[in-house]
């Protein structure tokens, strides 16, 4: 079946420093969405994406859906504590049944 | 964003119990919700996908009578966990399609000691 493969795994940064996580795919994606969990909590989505080469941004956060339909990334600028959370890219495939499926996630710790 | 209600947001129960989760999209009508399951420091794995009206689609690997999935209305889906073993303590979530994007709850914290 379709898989995503999200990297880094995790990262470790100082506040103000700018961030950058992708996701990739062996097959076209028609929709990338972009997630933050916190702990005990359920994901919140960030950013939506639904064309190929679509750039979007929220507040400091940017997202690109990729031209070949199979990346995305997301883009973090001037990273503040409270950005710390998990974040997780998804997608939704070819078959349209709306299942969405997941990157394996990205853990991000900010150092004050 | 759309807003999903989940509840209980954690529960304990004894082995051989039955627990049931809500799960309610409070301000759009959701045809389309779905229940994942996620062990802790992991990614959300897709358990079933719930069609109002119809019996629910399960992944593969994942027991239909042992996670009973009702859905009921536009705007409730239900997640039993039956005879509830500690092995099926984890955090369960649900989400609800909207037009094209899909929201979550806030998750449910299950114990079963």
């Amino acid at each position: 079946g379709q898989q995503l493969n999200q990297s880094p795994q995790s990262m470790f940064i100082q506040e103000g420093e700018d961030v950058s996580m992708n996701c990739t795919s062996s097959s076209i994606f028609n929709t990338w969405l972009w997630y933050k969990q916190e702990p005990g909590e359920g994901p919140v989505l960030l950013i939506a994406l639904y064309k190929a080469g679509e750039l979007t941004s929220n507040g400091r956060l940017t997202a690109q859906f990729g031209i070949t339909r199979k990346d995305s990334f997301l883009n973090i600028s001037a990273s503040i504590p409270s950005d710390v959370g998990i974040y997780f890219c998804a997608g939704t495939g070819s078959s349209n049944t709306g299942k969405l499926i997941f990157g394996q996630g990205t853990t991000l710790q900010v150092k004050p | 964003g759309a807003v999903v209600s989940q509840h209980p947001s954690w529960v304990i129960c004894k082995s051989g119990t039955s627990v049931k989760i809500e799960c309610r999209s409070l301000d759009f009508q959701a045809t389309t919700m779905f229940w994942y399951r996620q062990f802790p420091k992991q990614s959300l794995m897709l358990m079933a996908t719930s069609n109002e009206g119809s019996k629910a689609t399960y992944e593969q690997g994942v027991e239909k009578d042992k996670f009973l999935i009702n859905h009921a209305s536009l705007t409730l889906s239900t997640l039993t966990v039956t005879s509830a073993h500690p092995e099926d303590s984890s955090f369960y979530i649900c989400s609800a399609r909207g037009f094209t994007e899909a929201f979550f709850g806030q998750g449910t914290r299950l114990t079963v000691v």
